[in-house]
């Protein structure tokens, strides 16, 4: 399967703990986003990376949440502090530059007790 | 801003009848526009996008979508619904001004497809 992966599928964890998670996406793509989806919401856009670069980035991504993509290949998303409020699903999704379509990752589903 | 809105919670069909799903959308420039499934616990899957050219696009499972520019409207449809049409689907849009690489979705709307 050479569609984007992201690990762990699940993560319970309770508050105040620091959380990391993993996406590794379709290896032919530069570009690679994370985004964060709430019971009964669409998705809603975190971040961008075009190779090891963080373009761009939304306010919802407050200082607690940190990505990165050292090599320009897999990137992490660490929440630390983590609060009840932080539970969703944190999805990730890659391109090709050129292209405009983002596949998506089958996410992570954080619940945080 | 960019901002997606579809109206309905859920769409209810019979399995054989014809699918409507419907999306309006919000932009400063030109669109570009997406539909995306989902299935329960699962990450989205891509369906179909207007980019430019034909206002009629066709994808995947024998989806296709309208863009009307008149009506910033972009509907999906399907001739004849199945049981396994039944998911979330979700419509986006980015606005094509350069630099800006970020999809805004809608809620997303429930589609139930009756045997």
């Amino acid at each position: 399967d050479t569609g984007v992966s992201q690990n762990p599928r699940h993560k319970i964890t309770k508050r105040g703990q620091n959380v990391t998670f993993r996406c590794d996406p379709i290896s032919e793509h530069n570009r690679l986003y994370w985004y964060r989806q709430t019971l009964g919401q669409g998705p809603e856009f975190l971040t961008y990376f075009q190779n090891e670069a963080q373009l761009e980035k939304s306010r919802l991504l407050s200082d607690r949440f940190s990505a990165e993509r050292p090599k320009g290949s897999f990137s992490t998303l660490e929440i630390q502090r983590t609060e009840q409020g932080d539970s969703a699903m944190y999805l990730c999704a890659s391109s090709e530059q050129g292209t405009d379509t983002q596949y998506f990752g089958p996410g992570t589903r954080l619940t945080v007790l | 801003a960019q901002s997606v809105a579809q109206p309905e919670d859920q769409v209810k069909v019979a399995e054989g009848n014809p699918l409507t799903v419907k999306c309006t959308y919000s932009v400063s420039g030109n669109p570009y526009l997406f539909w995306y499934v989902q299935y329960p616990n699962r990450g989205l899957q891509f369906l179909l996008k207007y980019i430019t050219g034909d206002n009629l696009v066709k994808g995947s499972y024998g989806f296709e979508a309208e863009f009307n520019k008149s009506q910033t409207s972009f509907h999906l449809k399907k001739p004849s619904a199945l049981v396994s049409d039944s998911a979330l689907y979700f419509c986006a849009v980015r606005d094509s001004y350069y630099g800006n690489n970020r999809l805004a979705f809608g809620k997303g709307n429930q589609v139930v497809v009756i045997p």
